[in-house]
């Protein structure tokens, strides 16, 4: 079974740092793009970063560009986010999501349940 | 960066009904739009994409429509089951924005 599953979150101060991890399971990791999108509580997706197959190219919403860092290791079947200066803005639920297809870069069929991210004093 | 919105934000209908979503691109995007359902507690999941295409296992009652800047989703007879928020979300480059969400409900 496709299965991704995110780990990681907790609660933190504002400008403290935090890594999240997603724990791919029943495909071929290394073949897909892979996305983060997070939920504040009660409102919409918004799109977080974006990694390609290979770890060759990251894209970042302007939201998060210069303080988060998306990566993969694809001998782990694993996807990570590095989260520096948190704001409490940032408090969210962090969707780990894979493509469609490898040969699509930017919708996804597959979400984790998602990991809990809460910054405040 | 293209901004997405939808309309309305909101709406109640009657199980049967047919219900109209409208989604709109601040700049053409061609067909690179997808529809996700979020019910509620539960993660998104892909209905449509390339404006108008079903993804698989998606009922029948769900189809898509429009090309450039102005797209449609609609449910030819609502049921009970579609409770959820609806967001679309472009995809012709990064980033790839989702809209703000059109919250429906049975009436």
């Amino acid at each position: 079974e496709v299965q991704l599953v995110e780990s990681g979150g907790v609660a933190v101060e504002p400008g403290g740092s935090l890594r999240l991890s997603c724990a791919a399971y029943g495909f071929s990791f290394d073949d897909y793009t892979m996305h983060w999108v997070r939920q504040a509580p009660g409102k919409g997706l918004e799109w977080v970063s974006l990694i390609t197959r290979d770890g060759g190219a990251t894209v970042y919403a302007d939201s998060v560009k210069g303080r988060f860092t998306i990566s993969r290791d694809n001998n782990k079947n694993s996807l990570y986010l590095q989260m520096h200066g948190l704001r409490t803005e940032d408090t969210a639920l962090y969707y780990c999501a894979k493509v469609v297809s490898p040969n699509i870069d930017y919708y996804m069929d597959v979400w984790g349940k998602g990991t809990t991210v809460t910054v405040s004093s | 960066d293209i901004q997405m919105t939808q309309s309305p934000s909101s709406l109640f209908a009657s199980v049967g009904d047919r219900v109209t979503i409208t989604c709109r691109a601040s700049q053409g995007i061609a067909d690179y739009l997808a529809w996700y359902q979020q019910k509620p507690g539960e993660v998104p999941k892909l209905l449509i994409h390339a404006a108008s295409t079903l993804h698989s296992g998606v009922p029948s009652r769900f189809s898509g429509s429009g090309s450039g800047t102005d797209f449609t989703l609609t449910i030819s007879s609502l049921q009970p089951e579609d409770v959820a928020t609806y967001y679309c979300q472009k995809y012709n480059d990064a980033p790839p924005t989702f809209g703000p969400g059109t919250k429906v409900d049975i009436k």
